[in-house]
């Protein structure tokens, strides 16, 4: 099957912890996102890669880091520093980026206790 | 990215088409019309994009008004499992990088 994988589906992590969520595809896309969602809102960008060995701040990259070294992945960590982690987390792909249409994983929800 | 207005939410009956606008004055000539829907804890899933012309496939139907400022997603038989947030969305790609811009989108709910 084609397709993005996101693991885990869910994530429980302690307050100051460091945690990293999988993001995976099969689709050859080059380039690939990671969306944060909170309850009743819209997706927010944290992070892009257009290219393997390159990625770019969204709009709230604060708190949160992520490597490109293979083309089809793309983790996501969120660190101690990000205020505010508990959140539904989204990674989609895209062939090229810019117009190309951006297809969604399931997503990871993250739960700092 | 040019701003989407979206009624907050909108019923159906099971059967019946669902008809949801979206209105985009401020597009932009190269900008896309993307629409996606979110059913709740799911990824958003694509349904349907485009520029200028209306544009159909076996999940719904875009109609686009010619002055471009607003367009309507058209699902002809909606069933109890196209109950989902749907979101309009422009997209310019080039400098926005393929940012999508989510807004909060329209509850759809379609009842028996």
């Amino acid at each position: 099957d084609g397709g993005i994988t996101q693991s885990p589906k869910y994530l429980f992590r302690k307050e100051g912890q460091n945690v990293t969520l999988s993001c995976e595809q099969n689709l050859n896309h080059d380039a690939m996102y990671w969306y944060r969602q909170d309850p009743g809102q819209g997706l927010r960008l944290i992070y892009y890669s257009q290219i393997v060995n390159d990625f770019q701040k969204g709009d709230i990259a604060e708190g949160y880091s992520v490597s490109r070294e293979k083309k089809e992945s793309f983790p996501l960590t969120v660190t101690s520093a990000q205020k505010n982690p508990t959140a539904f987390y989204l990674c989609a792909s895209s062939m090229r980026g810019g117009r190309d249409t951006q297809y969604f994983g399931p997503g990871t929800r993250l739960t700092v206790l | 990215d040019a701003k989407t207005t979206q009624p907050p939410s909108m019923d159906c009956a099971e059967g019946r088409a669902a008809n949801l606008p979206c209105n985009h004055s401020t597009i932009s000539g190269n900008e896309y019309v993307y629409w996606y829907r979110q059913i709740h804890s799911q990824g958003p899933q694509y349904i349907i994009h485009g520029l200028k012309n209306n544009e159909t496939n076996e999940m719904a139907s875009l109609i686009i008004t010619e002055d471009r400022k607003s367009s309507t997603l058209i699902l002809p038989h909606a069933t109890l499992r196209d109950t989902a947030v749907y979101y309009c969305i422009v997209n310019a790609g080039g400098t926005s990088y393929g940012k999508l811009t989510f807004g909060q989108g329209t509850i759809l709910t379609v009842h028996p």
